[in-house]
């Protein structure tokens, strides 16, 4: 059974840095193409950020430069480290896989963890 | 970037009621194109993928199809679970973009 748990969302200061975690059971974070999506309180879903199994890693233009996803293979683990942080990035962060299939399609976000609140704010 | 727009925003249905809902993309997406669920406090849920395939383990009532960039997303005989959120997705290109979403609510 797949399992993706998120910690380490709270209450940071505008300006502030938080890093989130995303440990992940029965399937390797290493081996698949991992992201990140958040969604604003009563918006719907926005990208954020994902990284390929070869590393290669892509943005969205608003967290661009100030956001930063990484993985420990070794702990089987995603991680997000956000700087700079502004009031409208305040959201649920939700871990999640992409499945890529061998005839070159993809499956978007098929797993999700269950979030993690991020709340920027003076 | 492809925006996705979503309509109608809010619709209220009855049990046993077909549901359709649009989803306009902005340009080709050359089909690749999600549909989730999402229930209060709770993530999303992946329901159809590449415009019309059913993810495992969802009911056949929800079916996906496509006409150029115009997506839509029908619920044939609505069921109680099915009171929900429903956002469509375009996994074409970066930054993958999300529909504003419709909340499918009781009559």
């Amino acid at each position: 059974e797949v399992r993706l748990v998120e910690t380490g969302g709270g209450l940071i200061q505008p300006g502030g840095s938080l890093t989130l975690s995303c440990a992940a059971s029965g399937l390797s974070v290493s081996s698949n193409y991992m992201t990140w999506v958040r969604q604003a309180p009563g918006k719907g879903p926005e990208w954020v950020s994902v990284i390929y199994s070869d590393g290669t890693t892509y943005y969205a233009d608003s967290v661009k430069g100030r956001f930063t996803i990484s993985r420990d293979n070794f702990k089987n683990t995603l991680y997000l480290q956000m700087d700079s942080l502004r009031l409208e990035d305040t959201a649920v962060y939700y871990c999640t896989r992409i499945f890529t299939m061998g005839s070159g399609g993809w499956i978007p976000f098929d797993y999700w963890g269950q979030g993690t609140l991020v709340t920027v704010s003076s | 970037d492809i925006q996705m727009t979503q309509s109608p925003s809010t619709l209220s249905a009855s049990v046993g009621d077909r549901v359709t809902i649009t989803c306009r993309a902005s340009q080709s997406v050359s089909g690749w194109l999600a549909w989730f669920q999402q229930k209060p406090g709770k993530a999303p849920k992946l329901l159809i993928c590449k415009t019309s395939s059913l993810q495992n383990g969802v009911p056949s009532r929800f079916s996906g199809s496509a006409s150029g960039t115009e997506f839509t997303l029908t619920i044939n005989s609505l069921q109680p679970d099915d009171f929900a959120t429903y956002f469509c997705q375009q996994y074409k290109s970066y930054p993958w973009t999300f529909g504003q979403g419709t909340k499918v609510e009781i009559k």
